[in-house]
């Protein structure tokens, strides 16, 4: 099925640990975004990619690495986690902008 | 002053009523607007696109902006128990592409 896949869909972390989260787009699409959810805050954008090549900062990207691999694959590394990283992580990618398609999420918790 | 802001809700509409859903933005180079509807523990799905100022109507649903106001808004007709939902304003942030930032979203609850 075309569309944003993400793994892991769980994944609980010892404080300290890394670890990456991969996503993957077979929809030919430009741009693809990291995005967290935590509850009352909303989506916020951790690392963004234009273009195959091009990664740029979000909102709250302290903390994450990122990798655009090819077109079709960007991941998100947490080089040491903390509790506050503990959220849902959802990969998203777009065409041209006109809207995202958005993978099924990534719940992370750091204990 | 917030970028993408929404009152968090819970709106709450009879079955059938129209359910009235705002959002406003305070970039004014903003220039692409979206509705997402989010079910409690899915994705964010895309429901509406809006680029020029007025009205765009699908279905049930009609999205207005004003760029003027900096004001998006989402109205459901027709009200159905399965468009219970938190409903998210998604506006692009100029100085990055097609990057969106995203209101914290309103809580629709239809009651049958």
């Amino acid at each position: 099925n075309a569309g944003v896949t993400q793994t892991p869909k769980f994944q609980v972390l010892k404080t300290g640990q890394s670890m990456t989260l991969q996503c993957a787009q077979d929809m030919n699409h430009n741009s693809m975004y990291w995005y967290r959810q935590d509850p009352g805050m909303g989506l916020r954008l951790i690392y963004y990619s234009a273009s195959e090549g091009t990664t740029d900062k979000g909102e709250v990207p302290n903390g994450y690495n990122v990798s655009r691999l090819n077109k079709r694959e960007f991941s998100l590394r947490l080089e040491s986690a903390a509790p506050s990283q503990t959220s849902v992580y959802f990969c998203a990618s777009t065409f041209r902008g006109d809207g995202y398609t958005f993978g099924s999420g990534t719940r992370l918790t750091v204990v | 002053q917030k970028e993408v802001e929404q009152n968090s809700g819970p709106l709450s509409v009879p079955e059938g009523a129209i359910a009235s859903l705002n959002c406003t933005y305070s970039d004014r180079g903003s220039q692409s607007f979206f509705w997402y509807r989010q079910y409690s523990g899915k994705s964010p799905e895309l429901i509406m696109s809006i680029y020029s100022n007025g009205d765009k109507e699908d279905g049930r649903f009609t999205a207005q902006l004003n760029k003027a106001s900096q004001y998006v808004s989402l109205l459901i007709r027709d009200s159905q128990p399965s468009d219970s939902a938190t409903y998210l304003c998604a506006v692009n942030k100029p100085q990055a592409g097609t990057a969106l930032i995203f209101g914290k979203g309103t809580t629709l609850s239809v009651s049958s």
